[in-house]
């Protein structure tokens, strides 16, 4: 079983939508939780990250944490051509490497 | 130059061919990784330099050999590659060696490998 499961994609939405990517995982130790994103020809780029459970909000971006189904969604609200991109989840126990997901590939139609 | 550059930016290689690929950080930072970045697969940790220590992940074959002179510097050496090593390899940096999530890495844009 891979420690951690994300949905390839691609996704392709209109201009404005709202949008949700989402990823599970098995380690229930894990703390740490992150999304990058990866433009076209690009490295990844650290984009939001939270600890243990909850939500984080930050712009039109919101990450969310649920622990007990093991379950971390971003959703990016008026989603806009820049945000065409591929979302990678990450996660970690304390101190321990990172496990990332496949990534999702996301194409915002203007 | 800014950030983390990557040179070649793209790579084509014969499986007798020896190569290098070279990572340069810009941003002061004391910690190096070299990840694997294959299509449908997760990023692959493969080797992270930093001044506490170096980490390799045990399933990389010895074909790739890192190389880091200093702190601002990371070198990939291959050779003897299988077609099954093709992908993106990205080179990260980061403040200092923790693997922690508030430690965070800065990715450079990769050099795309394709052995034939």
């Amino acid at each position: 079983q891979k420690e951690v499961e994300q949905d390839p994609g691609p996704l392709s939405v209109p201009e404005g939508a709202i949008v949700s990517l989402n990823c599970t995982y098995s380690n229930s130790a894990f703390q740490y939780f992150m999304w990058y994103r990866q433009y076209s020809r690009k490295g990844p780029e650290l984009l939001m990250y939270t600890y243990s459970s909850g939500n984080k909000e930050d712009g039109r971006f919101t990450a969310q944490v649920d622990k007990s189904s093991k379950y971390i969604s971003l959703f990016i609200r008026d989603s806009q051509p820049s945000d065409s991109a591929t979302y990678l989840c990450a996660m970690s126990e304390p101190g321990n490497q990172f496990y990332f997901g496949t990534g999702t590939s996301l194409t915002v139609i203007p | 130059e800014t950030g983390v550059t990557q040179t070649p930016r793209h790579l084509v290689m014969g499986m007798t061919n020896k190569k290098s690929l070279k990572c340069e950080q810009h941003l002061g930072h004391n910690a190096m990784y070299w990840y694997k970045q294959s299509a449908k697969k997760p990023l692959e940790l493969m080797f992270v330099y930093s001044l506490e220590e170096r980490v390799e992940n045990n399933s990389v074959p010895s074909r790739f050999s890192p190389e880091c002179p200093n702190s601002s510097h990371l070198f990939l050496h291959l050779h003897t590659l299988q077609p099954e090593d093709s992908a993106l390899y990205l080179c990260a940096s980061s403040r200092t060696g923790g693997l922690t999530f508030y430690n965070e890495q800065f990715f450079g844009p990769g050099t795309r490998l394709t052995v034939l």
